[in-house]
């Protein structure tokens, strides 16, 4: 079974200040993890995704995230906030095909995610 | 090039009656996938199609739903005697090849609202 905990369901900053928006996830096999972005009425963006080769993703619009096998956290982090980040960010867990079995072979499960707000 | 598109965009409907929701797939995608967001809640697997089989239904709520799809082409998930808990919006979403770590691409979503 995976699972994904978003730890915060909003987190507000000031722009120009870092965002860190906080994921633990949970897999019995090798996960591949995943942060979406969706805007206010518009569809779902994959903003990177961590697929077990180099621990530290970049993605779009200077976000990253780095993977701690240790801590089971995939957190996302991006230096300076801009007005135009504000939206709702998912984590999100996919366990990997290789030893996965099963059907949940490419089933991906979504943290409840988290509504990034940022004031000018 | 385009999107994964679905149809309708917004659907009101009685309780009791049946809803059908349209996914066009991006063209060349053989892994198809459909998710519900419920408000102020993360997505729910619903149900995965590998052409038109459909391996894992795992995430289907209850036997008033199912979905089809044509070869690798549009697929339809259908509720039956809808009730006010299936409100909710519908997303699918499709990919070059189904599982991780092949990016799924989302369509816009069906917002469903059964009265």
């Amino acid at each position: 079974a995976q699972s994904v905990t978003q730890l915060d369901s909003h987190v507000s900053v000031s722009e120009g200040t870092p965002v860190l928006l906080r994921c633990n996830y949970s897999s019995s096999y090798s996960p591949s993890l995943f942060w979406y972005v969706q805007h206010p009425n518009k569809g779902l963006q994959l903003l990177l995704k961590y697929t077990s080769a180099a621990t530290l993703v970049k993605g779009i619009n200077g976000f990253e995230a780095e993977f701690k096998k240790s801590e089971t956290s995939f957190h996302l982090t991006k230096p300076s906030a801009h007005m135009s980040d504000a939206a709702e960010y998912f984590c999100v867990v996919s366990v990997s095909p290789f030893g996965a079995g099963g059907t949940s072979y490419g089933k991906l499960t979504f943290g409840q995610g988290t509504i990034l707000t940022v004031h000018p | 090039g385009a999107g994964v598109s679905q149809s309708p965009s917004n659907k009101v409907t009685e309780k009791g009656k049946d809803v059908e929701l349209r996914c066009d797939p991006i063209s060349g995608h053989t892994a198809l996938y459909w998710y519900r967001q419920r408000l102020g809640q993360g997505l729910e697997f619903l149900i995965y199609f590998q052409g038109n089989s459909a391996p894992d239904k795992s995430g289907l709520p209850s036997d008033r739903f199912s979905a089809e799809r044509t070869g690798e082409s549009v697929s339809t998930l259908t509720i039956q005697r809808t009730q006010q808990e299936d409100s909710a919006v519908y997303l699918c979403a499709s990919s070059l090849q189904s599982g991780s770590p092949h990016e799924q691409f989302f369509g816009p979503g069906t917002r469903l609202t059964v009265l």
